[in-house]
């Protein structure tokens, strides 16, 4: 079965630190990885994609991808509370399925 | 421009009882999924569909049906509710290979 797999935490840093955010993957072709942030209670929300191998930044965050490591990641520059959520990755399988699998999310706190 | 449009947001259903879940989008994406959420939990996957009259099942499909007859509506039938589906429901739309986008929730409760 394809899978998705992050560290559920919670995990917890300090205001203005770097938070880092890992996420594993079972399925080698897979082509193309998302990050969302979810509020409590509300809907996950799209804050960062990625389909190449490396780097890619968007104001404080930024997600790495190693597709021979079949890791992704995500990390929060200068963490602010308002960043305080649950952040979800997810994968879209390859081999005609094109499902898109979510991993259950890793909590994030980030202290005042 | 609405996005992603679901309806209700919140329901209580009695076991036994049947429903349908609607979920409609209006930015004309192929690809559209039902995911559920339990308390603490990931999304896992219900039913997806990639673009009108296709649809496959996903990670949880067990007592639950889809269809697509439209690009813009892709609604979920519970038939025979149990407990075990008291859950928070999202349905998303995206266009191939890009990220989706989500709707708002529905949170059933089945007593």
């Amino acid at each position: 079965q394809k899978e998705v797999e992050q560290n559920s935490g919670p995990l917890s840093v300090p205001e203005g630190a770097i938070a880092s955010l890992n996420c594993t993957y079972s399925d080698r072709g897979s082509q193309s990885f998302f990050w969302y942030r979810q509020y409590s209670g509300k809907s996950p929300e799209l804050i960062m994609f990625i389909y190449s191998n490396g780097d890619k930044e968007d104001g404080r965050f930024t997600a790495q991808l190693n597709k021979a490591s079949q890791y992704v990641s995500l990390l929060i520059r200068d963490s602010q509370p308002s960043d305080s959520a649950t952040y979800l990755c997810a994968v879209i399988f390859e081999g005609g399925s094109e499902k898109l699998v979510f991993g259950k999310g890793t909590k994030l706190t980030v202290n005042p | 421009n609405a996005g992603v449009t679901q309806t209700p947001k919140f329901r209580i259903l009695k076991i036994g009882q049947s429903m349908t879940l609607q979920c409609t989008q209006d930015m004309n994406h192929n690809y559209m999924y039902w995911y559920r959420q339990d308390p603490g939990m990931g999304l896992k996957l219900i039913y997806y569909s990639v673009g009108a009259g296709i649809t496959d099942k996903g990670e949880v499909p067990n007592g639950y049906n889809v269809s697509r007859s439209t690009t813009e509506d892709f609604p979920l039938r519970l038939e025979l509710a149990a407990p075990s589906q008291t859950s928070v429901y999202f349905c998303a739309s995206s266009v191939l290979g890009d990220g989706a986008f989500f709707g708002q929730g529905t949170r059933l409760t089945v007593v």
